[in-house]
């Protein structure tokens, strides 16, 4: 089983800086990664899909990197709106096994 | 535009079984493919399995083979998935998703992540 692990579990950011998230994966997943954002009492919502490409809606600040085992996303200028929990997902198996990984709080500073 | 729209709240004893509702509106249901994923109170996302319903197959979270049943119904644009023999540690919100792919054969697809979400169903397991 491919195991994802995100870094940091919280990341404490100021309005108007930049976010750097991580995501790992226990093995190559070449660019089959997707990024999503989960605010409180809602369903998560996709940002980012094949590593770099943003979702329909998504705005620029958002953007995905990396390839293989090791990746990230980036929020170029954080909005009030943009705190909240962000999940990286792997399917490089998909249909037999998607997983997610535990996930990044970014918070207000 | 598409929307899932999840069945209600569900209050189980242990060792029983819960099935949960997934109906989707708008576009064709069996050009796409749903996955159940479920979130424990204060936890993560865990995928637990999938249905395709263009060619008829599930596939399944090693973790919950045995324990999980995902089906689909064209006719009504509904999928569901059956978990059973619950435990407490099964309290959690199930939610559905839309994996939007293209599917070029049973064997291969592009995968372009869960894009459209329902509105996700609690499901308390306690005596």
């Amino acid at each position: 089983e491919i195991v994802m692990t995100q870094s940091p579990a919280t990341l404490s950011v100021s309005p108007g800086e930049r976010a750097t998230l991580s995501c790992r994966a226990s093995q190559s997943i070449r660019s089959n990664l997707a990024w999503y954002q989960q605010k409180p009492g809602q369903a998560p919502r996709l940002l980012i899909y094949g590593a770099s490409t943003r979702a329909t809606g998504i705005p620029a600040r958002f953007s995905g990197s990396g390839s293989g085992t090791e990746f990230t996303l980036t929020i170029s200028s954080l909005q009030s709106e943009d705190f909240a929990v962000y999940y990286c997902q792997q399917y490089h198996n998909w249909p037999h096994l998607l997983t997610f990984g535990g996930g990044t709080k970014v918070e207000i500073k | 535009q598409v929307q899932l729209v999840q069945s209600g709240a569900e209050v189980k004893k242990p060792g029983s079984s819960v099935k949960v509702s997934c109906k989707a509106s708008g576009g064709t249901f069996s050009s796409y493919a749903i996955s159940w994923v479920r979130q424990a109170p204060g936890q993560g996302l865990e995928w637990m399995g999938g249905i395709i319903p263009i060619f008829g197959t599930t596939n399944y979270a090693q973790r919950f083979q045995g324990r999980v049943t995902i089906t689909a119904d064209e006719s009504t644009s509904t999928a569901s998935m059956e978990l059973s023999s619950l435990r407490s540690e099964d309290t959690a919100v199930y939610y559905c998703a839309r994996d939007l792919i293209t599917a070029i054969s049973p064997d291969y697809f592009y995968y372009y992540g869960m894009d459209v979400w329902g509105q996700g169903t609690t499901v308390i397991v306690s005596s």
